[in-house]
C-alpha cells in the first residue's frame, strides 16, 4: 500500500534562518507531488507541484523553493525565513493519470512557527 | 480561471441533525474532491466524484455537472464529525486542486 511521510511535524525557527521540509512517498512510482500551505485562519494554498523528477511548477512567487531530487522525494526549502512563512505545510501525492482526476493523499503536515 | 466557492463558512448543528455543505465551481473542473481536516490539521480525502453520487457510511456526496454544484451531506451527525470540510476542484490528473475556503462544522451533543 502507498504511504506518505512528512517531517518534521513541528518546527520553530527564527527569522532569517533556513528551512527544509521533507516529504517521501512509498509504494508507488512517478507520483504527482504537491506542497500546500495553510496560514492561520485561511484556506489551503498551493505552493508547488511536480509531475516528475526535477520538474517543479510554482504557483505563488514567494520566499520558498521546492526540489524533487528523487522520484518519491519532495523538499520544501527556504534560505531565509520570514515571519509570514509561519503556517501549516502539507505535502500530498496523487497518481498522475492521463485518464483523469485522481484522489490526493495528504501527509500529516508540518507546523512552522517563525519568531 | 478555475474557482471553487463553498457555503456556509461556519455551521453549528445539534447531534443527530442532517447536515449539508454546498460547493459551486467554475468551468474547467472535471472532478470534485471533498476533504476533511481534523482539528490537529491532518487532512483525509473523503470523496472524489465526477458524476452522480457516492456514499460512505453516514457521508453522502452528490454532484450536478450541469449546474456545476456539489453537496456533502452528513446524516445523523455526531460530535466526532466536527471538522473543517473542504471542497476542491481538479481539471485533470496532472493539475493541482483548486480549493474552496472550507466549512467549519461543529456538532454539539
Amino acid at each position: 500500500s502507498q504511504t506518505i511521510h512528512q517531517w518534521p511535524a513541528t518546527l520553530v525557527q527564527p527569522v532569517g534562518s533556513p528551512l527544509s521540509l521533507e516529504c517521501t512517498v512509498e509504494g508507488t512510482s512517478n507520483p504527482n507531488l504537491y506542497w500546500y500551505r495553510q496560514a492561520a485562519g485561511r484556506g489551503l494554498q498551493l505552493l508547488f507541484y511536480s509531475v516528475g523528477i526535477g520538474q517543479i511548477s510554482s504557483e505563488v512567487p514567494q520566499n520558498l523553493s521546492a526540489s524533487r531530487p528523487q522520484d518519491r522525494q519532495f523538499i520544501l526549502s527556504s534560505k531565509k525565513l520570514l515571519l509570514s512563512d509561519s503556517g501549516f505545510y502539507l505535502c500530498a501525492w496523487g497518481q498522475g493519470a492521463s485518464s483523469g482526476a485522481n484522489v490526493l493523499t495528504f501527509g500529516a503536515g508540518s507546523r512552522l512557527t517563525v519568531l | 480561471k478555475n474557482e471553487v466557492e463553498q457555503s456556509p463558512q461556519n455551521l453549528t448543528a445539534q447531534e443527530g441533525e442532517f447536515i449539508t455543505i454546498n460547493c459551486s465551481y467554475s468551468v474547467g473542473i472535471s472532478a470534485l474532491h471533498w476533504l476533511q481536516q481534523h482539528p490537529g490539521g491532518g487532512i483525509v480525502s473523503l470523496f472524489m466524484l465526477s458524476s452522480g453520487k457516492k456514499k460512505h457510511g453516514r457521508l453522502i456526496a452528490t454532484i450536478n455537472i450541469q449546474e456545476k454544484h456539489s453537496s456533502l451531506h452528513i446524516t445523523a451527525s455526531h460530535p466526532r464529525d466536527s471538522a473543517v470540510y473542504i471542497c476542491a476542484g481538479q481539471n485533470s490528473g496532472n493539475t493541482p486542486l483548486v480549493f474552496g475556503k472550507g466549512t467549519r462544522l461543529s456538532v454539539i451533543a
